[in-house]
């Protein structure tokens, strides 16, 4: 068990929808990242948010957003859901925002698009 | 493109030999590395990671080796268990591309243990 608590483990939704997926970082990290894993394009960097900022981007797309809350837990917001969105959606989380700190993940959101 | 890549897809061991899984990275600004497990239905597990001003790190059952000359990374698994079976990353960090700190991976390695 990383510490990295995900919710919802699955969602199933369809085009044009918004759905959140949420993320509680393990006890004591501050820093907080959004990946996505998908069969053609592997494990994707998405963003990272950092005491509550957002620090880096990564290929996220204009309709996803994210935030991250005074008690460091984060939320990512997917909308006008496309069937290409379908994916697992990773949460990690470190102790310090740096490139040379480990990232720790979650087991992750199935979001399928029907 | 990628930056971080993986020789073969999949490996098939025999329980109890050793378990060697390679990874070329192209960007020469990595700094720090990591290698991930990650089983069916799980999120990436942290296995070992190692600084660029390092060529070796030690852990338990595994070794990760980093030659920067080639820019090439290796995971070694000592006698390799059943519960050894998993995909298994390479991921790199660096802060070059506008200095984001989010980990780019490659494709992965599927590890099967043969009994």
């Amino acid at each position: 068990d990383s510490g990295v608590t995900q919710t919802p483990k699955h969602l199933i939704t369809a085009t044009g929808q918004r759905v959140t997926l949420r993320c509680s970082p393990r006890s004591g990290d501050l820093s907080v990242y959004w990946y996505q894993q998908s069969l053609d394009q592997g494990l994707q960097f998405l963003i990272q948010y950092y005491n509550g900022e957002e620090r880096a981007k990564g290929n996220i797309l204009e309709r996803f957003s994210a935030q991250q809350f005074p008690d460091l837990h984060s939320e990512l917001n997917l909308s006008s859901l496309e069937l290409g969105d379908s994916a697992l959606y990773f949460c990690a989380s470190s102790v310090a925002p740096q490139s040379n700190q480990p990232q720790h993940f979650g087991d992750g959101t199935r979001l399928s698009i029907l | 493109g990628e930056s971080v890549g993986l020789h073969l897809p999949t490996l098939s061991v025999q329980e109890g030999d050793n378990s060697i899984i390679n990874c070329a990275y192209s960007n020469s600004a990595s700094d720090y590395f990591i290698w991930y497990k990650q089983e069916s239905g799980k999120g990436p597990q942290f296995i070992i990671d190692i600084r660029s001003n390092m060529d070796k790190r030690q852990g338990q059952r595994v070794t990760v080796l980093l030659n920067k000359t080639v820019k090439h990374l290796s995971l070694q698994i000592a006698a390799t268990q059943p519960g050894d079976s998993a995909v298994y990353f390479c991921a790199e960090n660096s802060k070059s591309g506008g200095g984001a700190d989010g980990l780019t991976f490659g494709k992965g390695t599927h590890l099967i243990i043969q009994p």
